[in-house]
Protein backbone atom coordinates (compact mmCIF):
# COMPACT_ATOMS: atom_id res chain seq x y z
CA UNK A 1 0.00 0.00 0.00
CA UNK A 2 1.30 3.37 -1.03
CA UNK A 3 1.84 5.66 2.06
CA UNK A 4 0.91 9.12 2.27
CA UNK A 5 1.79 11.78 -0.21
CA UNK A 6 2.81 15.59 -0.03
CA UNK A 7 2.98 17.73 -2.77
CA UNK A 8 5.53 19.79 -2.95
CA UNK A 9 8.11 19.08 -0.62
CA UNK A 10 9.91 21.95 -0.72
CA UNK A 11 8.36 25.79 -1.50
CA UNK A 12 9.79 29.08 -0.77
CA UNK A 13 7.48 31.70 -0.69
CA UNK A 14 7.32 35.97 0.01
CA UNK A 15 5.69 37.01 3.19
CA UNK A 16 2.18 38.63 1.60
CA UNK A 17 1.47 35.69 -0.49
CA UNK A 18 -0.52 32.74 -0.07
CA UNK A 19 0.40 28.50 -0.50
CA UNK A 20 -1.36 25.31 -1.32
CA UNK A 21 0.23 22.70 -0.12
CA UNK A 22 -1.51 19.27 -0.98
CA UNK A 23 -1.93 15.24 0.37
CA UNK A 24 -3.24 12.39 -0.67
CA UNK A 25 -4.16 9.78 2.01
CA UNK A 26 -3.50 6.41 1.80
CA UNK A 27 -5.99 4.08 -0.02
CA UNK A 28 -9.42 3.86 1.78
CA UNK A 29 -8.39 6.40 4.84
CA UNK A 30 -11.18 9.14 4.91
CA UNK A 31 -9.30 11.09 7.51
CA UNK A 32 -7.26 13.63 7.03
CA UNK A 33 -5.08 16.03 9.65
CA UNK A 34 -3.02 18.76 9.29
CA UNK A 35 -0.03 19.67 11.70
CA UNK A 36 2.73 22.33 11.55
CA UNK A 37 5.62 21.49 13.27
CA UNK A 38 7.98 24.28 14.40
CA UNK A 39 11.55 23.78 16.48
CA UNK A 40 9.76 26.24 19.09
CA UNK A 41 6.46 25.44 19.25
CA UNK A 42 7.00 21.35 17.92
CA UNK A 43 3.79 19.64 16.72
CA UNK A 44 0.55 21.60 16.57
CA UNK A 45 -2.43 20.43 15.31
CA UNK A 46 -4.01 22.69 12.48
CA UNK A 47 -7.47 20.79 11.67
CA UNK A 48 -8.83 17.41 10.74
CA UNK A 49 -10.98 16.59 7.53
CA UNK A 50 -13.55 13.64 7.38
CA UNK A 51 -15.69 12.91 4.59
CA UNK A 52 -15.52 16.35 2.96
CA UNK A 53 -15.81 17.94 6.10
CA UNK A 54 -13.51 20.10 8.78
CA UNK A 55 -14.40 17.65 12.04
CA UNK A 56 -11.75 19.53 14.28
CA UNK A 57 -9.27 22.94 14.22
CA UNK A 58 -6.28 23.38 16.31
CA UNK A 59 -5.51 27.02 17.73
CA UNK A 60 -4.45 29.02 14.26
CA UNK A 61 -5.81 32.19 12.83
CA UNK A 62 -8.45 31.94 10.31
CA UNK A 63 -5.54 32.42 7.18
CA UNK A 64 -5.11 28.43 7.68
CA UNK A 65 -7.68 26.81 5.73
CA UNK A 66 -8.23 23.41 4.24
CA UNK A 67 -10.16 21.17 2.38
CA UNK A 68 -10.84 17.80 1.58
CA UNK A 69 -12.32 16.59 -2.03
CA UNK A 70 -14.54 13.38 -2.29
CA UNK A 71 -11.67 11.14 -3.28
CA UNK A 72 -10.31 12.34 0.11
CA UNK A 73 -7.21 14.11 -1.16
CA UNK A 74 -6.76 17.06 0.63
CA UNK A 75 -5.63 20.49 0.58
CA UNK A 76 -4.34 23.24 2.89
CA UNK A 77 -4.20 27.09 2.37
CA UNK A 78 -2.74 30.01 4.21
CA UNK A 79 -3.17 32.70 3.06
CA UNK A 80 -0.81 36.32 3.87
CA UNK A 81 2.14 34.43 4.87
CA UNK A 82 4.12 36.01 7.93
CA UNK A 83 7.57 34.91 8.66
CA UNK A 84 6.25 32.92 11.28
CA UNK A 85 4.62 30.75 9.19
CA UNK A 86 7.65 28.62 7.97
CA UNK A 87 7.60 24.91 8.94
CA UNK A 88 7.35 21.92 8.12
CA UNK A 89 3.58 21.23 7.11
CA UNK A 90 2.61 17.36 8.19
CA UNK A 91 -0.60 15.02 6.65
CA UNK A 92 -1.27 12.25 8.37
CA UNK A 93 -4.25 9.82 7.36
CA UNK A 94 -6.19 7.51 9.59
CA UNK A 95 -9.00 4.76 8.45
CA UNK A 96 -10.75 6.65 11.28
CA UNK A 97 -14.66 6.35 10.86
CA UNK A 98 -14.21 3.19 8.67
CA UNK A 99 -15.34 0.90 11.61
CA UNK A 100 -13.57 -1.49 13.38
CA UNK A 101 -10.98 -0.31 16.24
CA UNK A 102 -11.65 2.24 18.46
CA UNK A 103 -8.80 4.41 17.86
CA UNK A 104 -6.93 4.58 14.51
CA UNK A 105 -3.30 5.41 14.66
CA UNK A 106 -2.41 8.10 11.97
CA UNK A 107 -0.38 7.66 9.18
CA UNK A 108 2.32 10.58 8.93
CA UNK A 109 3.48 12.09 5.16
CA UNK A 110 7.14 13.51 4.38
CA UNK A 111 6.03 16.72 4.86
CA UNK A 112 5.86 20.03 2.95
CA UNK A 113 8.93 21.96 4.20
CA UNK A 114 8.08 25.85 3.70
CA UNK A 115 10.02 28.80 4.08
CA UNK A 116 8.70 32.28 4.14
CA UNK A 117 11.25 35.24 3.62
CA UNK B 1 -7.16 20.36 28.59
CA UNK B 2 -5.29 17.56 27.74
CA UNK B 3 -2.03 18.00 27.80
CA UNK B 4 1.46 15.88 27.34
CA UNK B 5 5.10 16.70 28.32
CA UNK B 6 8.56 15.09 28.02
CA UNK B 7 11.01 16.60 29.88
CA UNK B 8 13.99 15.35 28.40
CA UNK B 9 14.67 17.24 25.90
CA UNK B 10 18.49 16.15 24.25
CA UNK B 11 19.81 12.62 25.79
CA UNK B 12 23.23 10.97 24.73
CA UNK B 13 23.98 7.80 25.12
CA UNK B 14 26.22 5.59 24.12
CA UNK B 15 25.49 2.17 22.13
CA UNK B 16 24.22 -0.59 24.34
CA UNK B 17 23.09 2.08 27.19
CA UNK B 18 19.87 1.59 28.59
CA UNK B 19 16.88 4.16 27.64
CA UNK B 20 14.39 5.76 29.40
CA UNK B 21 12.34 8.56 27.90
CA UNK B 22 9.73 10.02 29.88
CA UNK B 23 6.23 11.07 29.11
CA UNK B 24 3.68 12.21 31.47
CA UNK B 25 0.20 13.32 30.29
CA UNK B 26 -2.71 15.47 31.71
CA UNK B 27 -6.16 14.17 30.43
CA UNK B 28 -9.31 13.51 31.88
CA UNK B 29 -11.22 11.01 30.11
CA UNK B 30 -10.02 7.40 28.84
CA UNK B 31 -6.14 7.37 27.66
CA UNK B 32 -4.92 6.18 24.99
CA UNK B 33 -0.95 7.13 24.23
CA UNK B 34 1.16 6.68 21.25
CA UNK B 35 4.95 7.08 20.87
CA UNK B 36 5.74 8.11 17.08
CA UNK B 37 9.66 8.26 16.09
CA UNK B 38 11.17 10.31 13.41
CA UNK B 39 14.64 9.25 12.60
CA UNK B 40 16.60 11.95 10.76
CA UNK B 41 15.24 13.01 7.32
CA UNK B 42 12.30 11.08 7.39
CA UNK B 43 8.89 10.85 8.37
CA UNK B 44 7.10 10.41 11.61
CA UNK B 45 6.90 6.74 12.14
CA UNK B 46 4.23 5.18 15.19
CA UNK B 47 6.69 2.90 17.80
CA UNK B 48 3.71 1.69 19.68
CA UNK B 49 0.60 2.52 21.13
CA UNK B 50 -2.00 1.76 24.04
CA UNK B 51 -4.85 1.56 24.22
CA UNK B 52 -6.43 -0.36 26.81
CA UNK B 53 -5.43 -3.93 28.61
CA UNK B 54 -1.94 -4.79 29.39
CA UNK B 55 0.09 -1.50 30.53
CA UNK B 56 2.92 -2.64 29.02
CA UNK B 57 3.65 -2.29 25.30
CA UNK B 58 5.83 -3.81 23.09
CA UNK B 59 6.62 -2.01 20.38
CA UNK B 60 8.86 -2.10 16.67
CA UNK B 61 13.02 -2.25 17.16
CA UNK B 62 12.55 -3.82 20.56
CA UNK B 63 11.35 -0.66 22.34
CA UNK B 64 8.46 -0.82 25.11
CA UNK B 65 6.44 1.42 26.85
CA UNK B 66 4.73 1.59 30.30
CA UNK B 67 1.10 3.38 31.32
CA UNK B 68 1.29 3.68 34.86
CA UNK B 69 -2.09 5.68 35.35
CA UNK B 70 -1.36 6.29 38.67
CA UNK B 71 1.74 8.48 38.11
CA UNK B 72 0.20 9.76 34.45
CA UNK B 73 3.23 8.41 32.88
CA UNK B 74 3.87 6.20 29.74
CA UNK B 75 7.88 6.66 29.70
CA UNK B 76 9.56 4.58 26.87
CA UNK B 77 12.26 1.98 26.97
CA UNK B 78 14.65 0.10 25.33
CA UNK B 79 17.26 -1.88 27.27
CA UNK B 80 20.22 -1.60 24.77
CA UNK B 81 20.36 1.31 22.32
CA UNK B 82 21.71 1.28 18.95
CA UNK B 83 23.44 3.90 16.82
CA UNK B 84 20.76 3.35 14.34
CA UNK B 85 17.94 4.98 17.59
CA UNK B 86 19.77 8.10 16.91
CA UNK B 87 16.33 9.86 16.14
CA UNK B 88 13.70 12.51 17.61
CA UNK B 89 10.67 10.33 20.00
CA UNK B 90 7.32 12.33 20.67
CA UNK B 91 4.78 10.96 22.86
CA UNK B 92 1.31 11.67 21.75
CA UNK B 93 -2.47 11.77 23.10
CA UNK B 94 -5.47 11.29 20.93
CA UNK B 95 -8.18 13.03 22.34
CA UNK B 96 -10.87 10.36 23.00
CA UNK B 97 -11.73 8.99 19.22
CA UNK B 98 -10.57 11.81 17.09
CA UNK B 99 -8.15 11.90 14.71
CA UNK B 100 -6.72 15.02 16.74
CA UNK B 101 -3.09 14.15 18.07
CA UNK B 102 -1.71 16.57 21.35
CA UNK B 103 2.32 16.01 20.98
CA UNK B 104 4.99 16.48 23.62
CA UNK B 105 8.10 18.47 22.34
CA UNK B 106 9.79 15.53 21.77
CA UNK B 107 13.40 14.25 23.05
CA UNK B 108 15.91 14.02 20.25
CA UNK B 109 18.30 11.15 21.06
CA UNK B 110 21.80 11.60 20.01
CA UNK B 111 23.18 7.65 20.11
CA UNK B 112 27.13 7.80 19.99
CA UNK B 113 29.66 5.09 19.10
Amino acid sequence: KAGVTQTPRYLIKTRGQQVTLSCSPISGHRSVSWYQQTPGQGLQFLFEYFSETQRNKGNFPGRFSGRQFSNSRSEMNVSTLELGDSALYLCASSSWGSGGAVIHEQYFGPGTRLTVT
Amino acid sequence: AQSVSQHNHHVILSEAASLELGCNYSYGGTVNLFWYVQYPGQHLQLLLKYFSGDPLVKGIKGFEAEFIKSKFSFNLRKPSVQWSDTAEYFCALPRGTASKLTFGTGTRLQVTL
